[in-house]
């Protein structure tokens, strides 16, 4: 199993650019989230979902798209990007049954820089 | 709202000593999950422990113990037999176990190990 994939690892952005970050999980979980990681801020969940055609915001949704048409892929996109979204975004997949029940298992991360 | 804190942003520990890393939270659930998550240098998020917070007995993970206190809703970290691998950030973590499944994640520890 691959696990948690993130594309890309880097990314370089200018402000106003727009952008799909890609996760995809070949575990079957059901629940997927993405996570952004500042400084002194820990992590912050920007969306969320528990299942095929559901999603619902995090604590930080503002400027971030998501769907989730398949199981297996969650992507997250900036609609049009910003200084302030530069950070580390994470993916996290989780399963809702089973002896791993919610416990997060984590793509690799993509370091996001916007200009 | 729920909310995590952790109040040591850096700890460091002599190789093969003891050492414990604080949380709490506040929350007016009965029934959630606690975990500590472990980032070393490759960014890499991995699961070191849970705790459901209907079981009264600590957890345990080889040298990675909890001492969880739901009263006073407090869930800290031991690290025994510390090695210098063991050098990393640990997050705290908090998660509902229905409705919204969202995680809330602490601020982070960075903990030094010295040879």
């Amino acid at each position: 199993n691959a696990g948690v994939t993130q594309t890309p690892k880097f990314q370089v952005l200018k402000t106003g650019q727009s952008m799909t970050l890609q996760c995809a999980q070949d575990m079957n979980h059901e629940y997927m989230s993405w996570y952004r990681q500042d400084p002194g801020m820990g992590l912050r969940l920007i969306h969320y979902s528990v299942g095929a055609g559901i999603t619902d915001q995090g604590e930080v949704p503002n400027g971030y798209n998501v769907s989730r048409s398949t199981t297996e892929d969650f992507p997250l996109r900036l609609l049009s990007a910003a200084p302030s979204q530069t950070s580390v975004y994470f993916c996290a997949s989780s399963p809702l049954r089973g002896l791993s029940y919610n416990e997060q298992f984590f793509g690799p991360g993509t370091r996001l820089t916007v200009l | 709202a729920q909310t995590v804190t952790q109040s040591q942003p850096e700890m460091s520990v002599q190789e093969a000593e003891t050492v414990t890393l604080s949380c709490t939270y506040d929350t007016s659930e009965s029934d959630y999950y606690l975990f500590w998550y472990k980032q070393p240098p490759s960014r890499q998020m991995i699961l070191v422990i849970r705790q459901e917070a209907y079981k009264q007995q600590n957890a345990t993970e080889n040298r990675f113990s909890v001492n969880f206190q739901k009263a006073a809703k407090s869930f800290s970290l031991k690290i025994s037999d510390s090695q210098l691998g063991d050098a990393a950030m640990y997050f705290c973590a908090y998660s509902f176990t229905s409705g919204t499944y969202k995680y809330i994640f602490g601020t982070g520890t960075r903990l030094k190990v010295l040879a």
